[in-house]
């Protein structure tokens, strides 16, 4: 079973407040990833990260930042939160080279702002 | 064209049918191939990784065609638990063969199986 935590599951919350998704795993891996997904729909890749210190904006335009001050942890901010914030939230994170490329998911936070 | 196409069903198929899904890839140098799998509201979790020419797992089998560019799932004897949305998911690498781990995912195929 993947190691990769995520927090919190549920997060309901009013327009304007700055929220924090948290994102860990134990499994030493360097690629860590967030994607986002509506009810029914396919999902979008709008961060990654290959390390440290590295950060990448994905193929889907978002307003949310992220950080990678450790290897195991990748924490996603909004700074103020909006009604079309409203989705899925799912981390993950795989290892490198050949073999080591299969992702491994977090449960997800599923985010609702009023 | 999006990089991953799959058809999205949905599928409805009874039990002990044999259904296959069929994925198209545009990017001629993807090197690694998976199927996932994702229940309503779950994450997605790896059912299979495609490498080479293909492989089997029980009653799934997962091919791969280079010359085509596509991917296919076959499910044989259907179960009720197989129902789930199947997605294909594939990395494309550089020429040097450095792997970006950058995973693109299709849209996904909705599998019903009913009684």
């Amino acid at each position: 079973e993947a190691d990769i935590y995520q927090t919190p599951r549920y997060l309901v919350i009013g327009t304007g407040k700055k929220i924090t998704l948290e994102c860990s795993q134990t499994m030493g891996h360097d690629k860590m990833y967030w994607y986002q997904q509506d009810p029914g729909m396919e999902l979008h890749l709008i961060h990654y990260s290959y390390g440290v210190n590295s950060t990448e904006k994905g193929d889907l335009s978002s307003e949310s930042t992220v950080s990678r001050i450790r290897t195991e942890h990748f924490p996603l901010t909004l700074e103020s939160a909006r009604p079309s914030h409203t989705s899925q939230y799912l981390c993950a994170s795989s290892g490198t080279g050949w073999g080591n490329e299969k992702l491994f998911f977090g449960s997800g936070t599923q985010l609702s702002v009023l | 064209r999006k990089e991953v196409e799959q058809d999205p069903g949905p599928f409805n198929v009874p039990e002990g049918a044999t259904v296959a899904f069929n994925c198209t890839y545009s990017n001629s140098a993807s090197q690694s191939f998976f199927w996932y799998r994702q229940d309503c509201r779950k994450e997605p979790k790896l059912l299979m990784s495609v490498y080479s020419s293909g492989n089997e797992d029980g009653r799934f089998t997962a091919q791969l065609n280079r010359a085509s560019q596509y991917i296919s799932l076959l499910i044989r004897d259907s179960k009720l638990s197989d129902s789930a949305t199947y997605l294909c998911v594939v990395n494309s690498e550089s020429a040097g063969g450095t792997s970006y781990g950058k995973l693109t995912f299709g849209q996904g195929t909705i599998l019903t199986v009913h009684p």
